[in-house]
């Protein structure tokens, strides 16, 4: 079975302290890692797709990284406006994009 | 584009009483999901669809149904509503510039006292 564990489950940093975000996954032939930004009350919104170790994606303050077993979010300098929750999931086989998604990480940034 | 559209954004039901969710999606996007989350946990994938006419179960389908007769609406049957169908309800299609990236809706959070 498809898992995916996020840690921490929440995060209070200080403005300007960076910091990283795990995500440890098991899967079966793996098409896909993602990672998603959730503020409160709204639907998740895309960041980055990785496929296979040793890729990085950066946007802005935020750089993701793969391993065969686990994905790094990395937060450099964050903002108060990065506060959110910041989700994890997983895409196996073929076909449709069935996600298995972790439980997230809630990330506070405080000025 | 509006992207994807979910209605309502509230609801309360009585324990036993049916309604539908509603969704849609202006991108011409063929795969089409419905996703439940609850309290402070990860999404979970009910049902999905690859096309018009062509659905299927993800992982947790009991007391749900879906249909989907056109491209752009996928709605969300909950037929004897539950306690344990209390949540919030997530609707996304698949597309982008790569093809791979999941648009989510805003979500309809329903409570079933």
């Amino acid at each position: 079975e498809d898992q995916v564990t996020q840690s921490p489950e929440a995060l209070r940093l200080q403005e300007g302290e960076s910091s990283s975000l795990n995500c440890s996954y098991t899967v079966s032939g793996l098409r896909g890692l993602f990672w998603y930004r959730q503020d409160p009350g709204k639907g998740p919104e895309f960041l980055f797709t990785l496929y296979s170790a040793g890729e990085e994606k950066e946007k802005e303050r935020l750089k993701a990284t793969l391993t065969k077993k686990e994905s790094f979010l990395h937060i450099t300098a964050p903002k108060p406006e990065d506060s959110a929750t910041y989700l994890c999931a997983v895409q196996a086989g073929q076909g449709a994009q069935k996600l298995v998604f972790g439980q997230g990480t809630r990330l506070t940034i405080n000025p | 584009n509006a992207g994807v559209t979910q209605t309502p954004k509230f609801r309360i039901l009585k324990i036993g009483q049916s309604m539908t969710l509603q969704c849609t999606q202006d991108m011409n996007h063929n795969y089409m999901y419905w996703y439940r989350q609850d309290p402070g946990m990860g999404l979970k994938l009910i049902y999905y669809s690859v096309g018009a006419g062509i659905t299927d179960k993800g992982e947790v389908p009991n007391g749900y149904n879906v249909s989907r007769s056109t491209t752009e609406d996928f709605p969300l049957r909950l037929e004897l509503a539950a306690p344990s169908q209390t949540s919030v309800y997530f609707c996304a299609s698949t597309g982008g510039r790569m093809g791979n990236e999941q648009f989510f809706g805003p979500g309809t959070r329903l409570t079933v006292l």
